[in-house]
């Protein structure tokens, strides 16, 4: 079955407790991205890799890190949590130029 | 930048009947895509439909099909017939022909369906 798996879907840390959420895509897919959802927002991207070892920031980049190693996995990196990254993570990917598949979401809150 | 605003925070209807969701949107480009997502409770993100610009004849799935209309930059979707099952945020989006595969999203509208 085609999918995006994120993993934790849910976490509760602590200020400056590094945390890595991963994602992982079996369809060979190029192209992977993040988003965060935030109430009245809507989603934004955070970061996104065109393929391996490229990878650039989106929107709201700052406090976050990713990586692009294999193809396949995608990790989001928060160094130093902070309560403002509290919200809900996506993960999508798709080939190029075709539809974005979106993982199931990760509810991330920072006490 | 591009930007997408939907100004109905939330809409409600009774079931069976219809509902229109509004969505504008700010581009320079001429081509381009957009999208109405829709996510339940699960928080899963489905795609709904899909608006190719170059075309001009509006996209329909089903109980679902959408007014572009390209000069005004308003892209609404209206679905018929409403059903329980159609209770969720629906966020509009926007996405370039080409280039990176961002999309920008709109705030979201929330349709409750009443029995």
């Amino acid at each position: 079955e085609a999918q995006v798996t994120q993993n934790p879907r849910y976490l509760i840390t602590v200020t400056g407790k590094k945390l890595t959420v991963t994602c992982s895509q079996n369809m060979n897919h190029e192209y992977m991205s993040w988003y965060r959802q935030d109430p009245g927002l809507g989603l934004r991207q955070i970061y996104y890799s065109m393929n391996v070892e490229v990878t650039d920031k989106g929107d709201v980049p700052e406090g976050y890190k990713v990586s692009r190693k294999e193809k396949r996995n995608f990790p989001l990196i928060l160094e130093s949590p902070s309560p403002n990254q509290t919200s809900l993570y996506f993960c999508a990917s798709s080939r190029y130029a075709g539809e974005l598949f979106f993982g199931e979401g990760s509810r991330l809150t920072v006490l | 930048a591009q930007t997408v605003t939907q100004s109905q925070p939330e809409m409600s209807v009774q079931e069976a009947e219809t509902v229109t969701l509004s969505c504008t949107y700010d581009t320079s480009e001429s081509d381009y895509y957009l999208f109405w997502y829709k996510q339940p409770p699960s928080r899963q993100m489905i795609l709904v439909i899909r608006q190719e610009a170059y075309k001009q004849q509006n996209a329909t799935e089903n109980r679902f099909s959408v007014n572009f209309q390209k000069a005004a930059k308003s892209f609404s979707l209206k679905i018929s017939d409403s059903q329980l099952g159609d209770a969720a945020m629906y966020f509009c989006a926007y996405r370039r022909f080409q280039g990176a595969q961002k999309l920008v999203f709109g705030q979201g509208t929330r349709l409750t369906i009443n029995p």
